[in-house]
């Protein structure tokens, strides 16, 4: 089976300029998450989705950031405009549907290593 | 806000060494899991753990939840070059789906 695969694996980029990363959730899964990791401040969840969704934006950090998944297979993340303190790898996950207080394992892609100039 | 503390942060040590990595909150979580996370590589799970007091050994890894299911640990016995990465805790509540990370360790295993 594919993992879930993420879009561009490196983008370097100006500072003004907007940013879209992509990602494929595993099939069928009903959860997907964007996550931000830095050496400063770890891996810190952005948002996340169910069955398409938003259910949870309150780690997205600015109104520069927006994220939408028009479909149970494609989910974007944009930057717009895009700082140098943006710079991070942004991963994509996807979880099936949760049990009761019983949390399902998350499947990440490999990330998209982010540099903003 | 839930956290989750891990200690120690960066760990360096020689092949054939024990250790142990902790991670500690003051909320108690329903469940807890453990991820490795490779350069250039999302995090995998290593393990999922439900009950408090829940011992699971995976090889030479054996995970622990305590019994208030606030705190865990990671001892690895042994440790090989093979074990160097990442490793991250991330605690399950009562927001169906979301984890909560902690902020990593660091695990070097010198040859």
């Amino acid at each position: 089976d594919a993992g879930v695969i993420q879009s561009p694996r490196h983008e370097v980029t100006e500072m003004g300029q907007e940013v879209t990363l992509r990602c494929k959730p595993i099939s069928g899964h009903d959860y997907l998450f964007w996550y931000r990791q830095t050496m400063m401040r770890g891996l810190e969840l952005l948002i996340y989705f169910n069955n398409n969704v938003p259910i949870d934006d309150s780690g997205m950090p600015e109104d520069r950031f927006s994220a939408k998944m028009p479909n149970a297979s494609f989910s974007t993340l944009k930057i717009q405009p895009s700082e140098p303190r943006d710079s991070a790898v942004y991963f994509c996950a996807s979880s099936p549907r949760q049990r009761a207080y019983s949390n399902q394992p998350q499947h990440f892609g490999d990330g998209t290593r982010l540099s903003i100039l | 806000t839930q956290l989750l503390e891990q200690s120690p942060q960066f760990l360096s040590i020689q092949e054939g060494e024990n250790l142990t990595v902790y991670c500690n909150s003051s909320s108690v979580f329903s469940s807890l899991q453990w991820y490795r996370q490779e350069p250039g590589e999302g995090p995998v799970l290593l393990v999922t753990v439900v009950t408090g007091g829940e011992v699971k050994k995976l090889k030479r890894l054996t995970f622990q939840f305590g019994d208030a299911r606030k705190d865990s640990s990671l001892h690895i016995t042994a440790a090989q070059p093979g074990d160097t990465g990442l490793y991250l805790c991330a605690g399950g509540g009562t927001s169906y789906g979301k984890l909560t990370f902690g902020q990593g360790t660091i695990l070097t295993v010198h040859p």
